[in-house]
């Protein structure tokens, strides 16, 4: 069964930092390539970040570029979002999806609070 | 930046009515078009890729369609476990971008 866990969220200050983890399970993470999308309270859908099966590949979307880093370990696994210079806009449940380049898989979202 | 924009953005209909959700494109997205269904409270879950492709597990009373701009969400017998706020995601090109969504609810 195809699994993604994110982890690291949290309540952090503006202007600091976070790093949000996505363990996976189930598949062959190094065939994949991978993404990030967020969900502020109450409202829609916005896509992140997405990297490609290597690593070597990535993509951000204009209100994070710059700012945001996505990364992954493929020994481990393991999918990352580094979040330098937060904002309170940036205030979202986090999800890591498996990038087919359909999302076909979604882990359960980790929530990041931006307040002072 | 490809804009996408949903109609109705709240939808209410009864249980068995045939129910379509439409998605317009800002432009030519080459029918790479993915339908998301979110249910209250959980993860977002893949229904339709690629304008018509039903995802594995998915009922098959959901369909898509369409071309060029405009793509269309069809479920052809509502049932009670429907309920909940459908996306649209465009994939032709970078930045990917999602429509603002449907809510559909029971009347």
């Amino acid at each position: 069964e195809v699994q993604l866990v994110e982890s690291g969220g949290g309540l952090v200050q503006p202007g600091r930092s976070l790093k949000l983890s996505c363990a996976a399970s189930g598949f062959t993470f190094s065939d994949y390539n991978m993404a990030w999308v967020r969900q502020a309270p109450t409202k829609g859908l916005e896509w992140v970040a997405s990297i490609s099966y290597g690593g070597s590949n990535t993509h951000y979307g204009d209100s994070v570029k710059g700012r945001f880093t996505i990364s992954r370990d493929n020994a481990k696994s393991t999918l990352y979002l580094q979040m330098d210079s937060l904002r309170s806009e940036d205030t979202a449940t986090y999800y890591c999806a498996r990038h087919q380049p359909e999302m076909d898989a979604w882990g359960q979202g980790a929530s990041v609070t931006v307040s002072s | 930046d490809i804009q996408m924009t949903q109609s109705p953005s709240f939808l209410s209909a009864s249980v068995g009515e045939r129910v379509t959700l439409s998605c317009r494109a800002s432009q030519n997205i080459n029918k790479y078009l993915d339908w998301y269904q979110q249910k209250l409270g959980e993860a977002p879950k893949l229904l339709i890729y690629n304008t018509n492709n039903l995802h594995t597990g998915i009922p098959s009373r959901f369909s898509g369609s369409g071309s060029g701009t405009d793509y269309t969400l069809t479920i052809s017998s509502l049932q009670p476990e429907d309920v909940a706020t459908y996306f649209c995601l465009q994939r032709n090109s970078w930045p990917l971008t999602f429509g603002s969504g449907t809510k559909l609810e029971i009347k």
